[in-house]
């Protein structure tokens, strides 16, 4: 069974950063694309982030691009947002997606639980 | 950036009817479209992909339908688990990639 679990949200100063993670369990982890999605309060979705499943490729929303960095472990199957220079509009539920293929689809068939950052003063 | 445009934003309707969702682009898109459905407090699962290709495992009561900048969501037999969000998204440009602003589908 695909299972994603994100972890280190929590709260933050605007301006400050934090790391997520996303351990991944259940598949080939370093077969399939990742992306990183949002979703402010009460919004709708966001595209944040994504990566190609060797890491080679990495793509980002203008709103982020600059401040967040993508990663990826695939010997550990984890997966990472660093997030710095945060804003109070980047507050978010923070979710982890599987692409639906090994490329880079954007087509998720698999997401994790989500991670709660809350950027305030 | 593609737009993406749901209509309705809201939708009211009984268990046991068949509703239509749309999704309008900003510029066409082949067949590069996403339906997601969304209940509160929980992660959005993947329906539809490439515009009318059921995700495995979602019931066949969802189909879709579609190409260029108009696609529609159908759920035939409204069932009380139904009720959600919908959210369409183009992959178009997966690069940049968008959503549509959701559609509430309420009792």
């Amino acid at each position: 069974e695909v299972q994603l679990l994100e972890s280190g949200g929590g709260l933050v100063q605007p301006g400050g950063s934090l790391r997520l993670s996303c351990a991944a369990s259940g598949f080939s982890f370093s077969m399939y694309a990742m992306s990183w999605v949002r979703q402010a309060p009460g919004k709708g979705l966001e595209w944040v982030s994504g990566m190609s499943n060797s890491g080679g490729s990495t793509y980002y929303a203008a709103s982020v691009k600059g401040r967040f960095s993508t990663s990826r472990d695939n010997s550990n199957k984890i997966f990472y947002l660093q997030m710095n220079s945060l804003r109070v509009e980047d507050t978010a539920v923070y979710y982890c997606a599987k692409d639906i293929e090994g490329s880079y689809l954007a087509t998720w068939s698999h997401w994790g639980q989500g991670a709660l950052v809350t950027v305030s003063s | 950036d593609i737009q993406m445009t749901q209509s309705p934003s809201s939708l009211s309707a009984s268990v046991g009817d068949r509703v239509t969702i749309t999704c309008r682009a900003s510029q066409r898109i082949n067949n590069n479209l996403n339906w997601y459905q969304q209940k509160p407090g929980k992660a959005p699962i993947l329906l539809i992909y490439d515009a009318s290709s059921l995700q495995s495992g979602v019931s066949p009561r969802f189909s879709g339908r579609g190409s260029g900048t108009d696609f529609t969501l159908t759920i035939t037999s409204l069932q009380p688990e139904d009720f959600a969000t919908y959210y369409c998204q183009q992959t178009h440009s997966t690069i940049f990639t968008t959503f549509g602003q959701g559609t509430r589908l309420e009792i």
